[in-house]
């Protein structure tokens, strides 16, 4: 299957702090990425959908300005949590969808995650 | 609000028996329609995907898909230790759209 990958898989923080998660299609071009959240319990929750080239299109209330994401090339798209704090710990995953090629298009292969604790 | 349900479990099978997954949906112009791994940790894993009713199958699984009913199965054949995880069915939102919406999952623990 395809390749996701995401940096860094673990992080801790203290409070205020900003931190960045790469997410990086390592074997296709993805023209479309997807960042999720996922408590402990918990399902994914889509919190945007990243396009290469434009803005990124948020879920409703997730807050666009704290979550800062750019999609600045066909293999990367990156998550910047801005002024962290601990209820922001969470589980973060991205996805990429192949564009074309032998795949389902709309299948959609995630990254290993990220695990966000701030303290 | 388009929904998509699952019995959180957890459901508890013999290693060797056919573990039976459910999935109902709301929206019924879905089309697309996705079962995904998640191991405790870790980030799910596409297992199968189906957008024609009937079944379909890999290897041990199969999936099921009823559009008139709204319902998606996975079935796990000779279940094994490994197998033990949380299931997510995943529906795509609609016609040119990529976005999924994901069940809780349901836990499925093989006993050996």
């Amino acid at each position: 299957g395809a390749v996701v990958s995401q940096h860094p898989s673990r992080v801790i923080c203290k409070s205020g702090t900003s931190v960045k998660i790469e997410c990086r299609s390592l074997d296709f071009q993805a023209t479309t990425m997807f960042w999720y959240r996922q408590f402990p319990k918990q399902s994914l929750m889509l919190m945007a959908t990243s396009n290469e080239g434009s803005k990124a299109t948020y879920e409703q209330g997730v807050e666009k300005d704290k979550f800062l994401i750019n999609h600045a090339s066909l293999t990367l798209s990156t998550l910047t949590v801005t002024s962290a704090h601990p209820e922001d710990s969470s589980f973060y995953i991205c996805s990429a969808i192949i564009q074309g090629g032998l795949a389902f298009p709309d299948t959609q292969y995630f990254g290993p995650g990220t695990r966000l604790t701030v303290l | 609000q388009k929904e998509v349900e699952q019995n959180s479990g957890p459901l508890s099978v013999p290693e060797g028996a056919i573990a039976s997954l459910n999935c109902t949906y709301s929206d019924r112009g879905s089309q697309s329609f996705f079962w995904y791994r998640q191991y405790s940790g870790k980030s799910p894993e596409l297992i199968m995907f189906i957008y024609s009713n009937g079944d379909k199958e890999d290897g041990r699984f199969t999936a099921q898909l009823n559009k008139a009913s709204q319902y998606v199965s996975l079935l796990i054949r000779d279940s094994q230790p490994s197998d033990s995880a949380t299931y997510l069915c995943a529906v795509k939102r609609g016609a040119g759209s990529y976005q999924l919406t994901f069940g809780k999952g349901t836990k499925l623990s093989v006993i050996p």
